[in-house]
């Protein structure tokens, strides 16, 4: 299994361009979730996905676009980046069960920087 | 709206020394987790806590969960250098199990 993965692993924008990170996991898991990491600031939550075909906002979710048309993928999209979006951005899933909540497992993250 | 604290945020420790590191959060959440992250390194679930009273042990690290308090804490026992890293604390929040992260505590083992 090779669990989460993302892509890319490293990417540098231009203020304006877009770009999609992809997010696959192959656990089967239900949910699914994008966060972004800034320095001392911890994991805030962007969007996250209860099943296919769905989507949700999060903490921190203006400027950035999900989808989820296969249960195994969640893509991330950037329209029109701006320097505000450089961050590490981490992919993570979970099982859930409807009373027992397991923990998430985490992609090995994408470095974004927009200049 | 769900809200989580850790302090310290920097830890320096002594090998062989115990500390301990608490997660505060802000309103009813009865599920807690910690993580770790090595620098550069994506995060490393240590414990779940689902559970008042829940207690966990892996190692030299031991989780607790008070609810009642809304506190966790993360013991460490007889620290060494292989403990440096960041450890986070997460509570989670509503339908989706959406965590909430605190701003994690850098730990440095020294020896």
């Amino acid at each position: 299994n090779a669990g989460v993965t993302q892509t890319p692993k490293f990417r540098v924008l231009k203020t304006g361009q877009s770009m999609t990170l992809l997010c696959a996991q192959d656990m089967n898991h239900e949910y699914m979730y994008w966060y972004r990491q800034d320095p001392g600031m911890g994991l805030r939550l962007i969007h996250y996905s209860v099943g296919e075909g769905t989507t949700a906002k999060g903490e921190v979710p203006d400027g950035y676009n999900v989808s989820r048309l296969k249960k195994q993928n969640f893509l991330l999209g950037l329209e029109s980046a701006a320097p505000s979006q450089t961050s590490v951005y981490f992919c993570a899933s979970s099982y859930s069960t409807r009373y027992i909540p397991y923990e998430q497992y985490f992609g090995p993250g994408t470095r974004l920087t927009v200049t | 709206e769900l809200k989580v604290e850790q302090n310290p945020l920097f830890l320096s420790m002594q090998e062989g020394k115990n500390y301990t590191i608490y997660c505060n959060y802000s309103t009813t959440s009865d599920r807690l987790y910690w993580y770790r992250q090595d620098p550069g390194k994506s995060l490393e679930s240590l414990f779940v806590l689902l559970s008042n009273g829940a207690v966990k042990q892996e190692g030299r690290l031991m989780a607790s969960l008070d609810t009642k308090a809304r506190l966790s804490t993360l013991h460490i026992t007889a620290a060494v250098h292989d403990l440096s890293a960041t450890y986070f604390c997460a509570a989670a929040s509503g339908y989706g199990n959406k965590l909430v992260f605190g701003a994690g505590t850098i730990l440095r083992v020294k020896s």
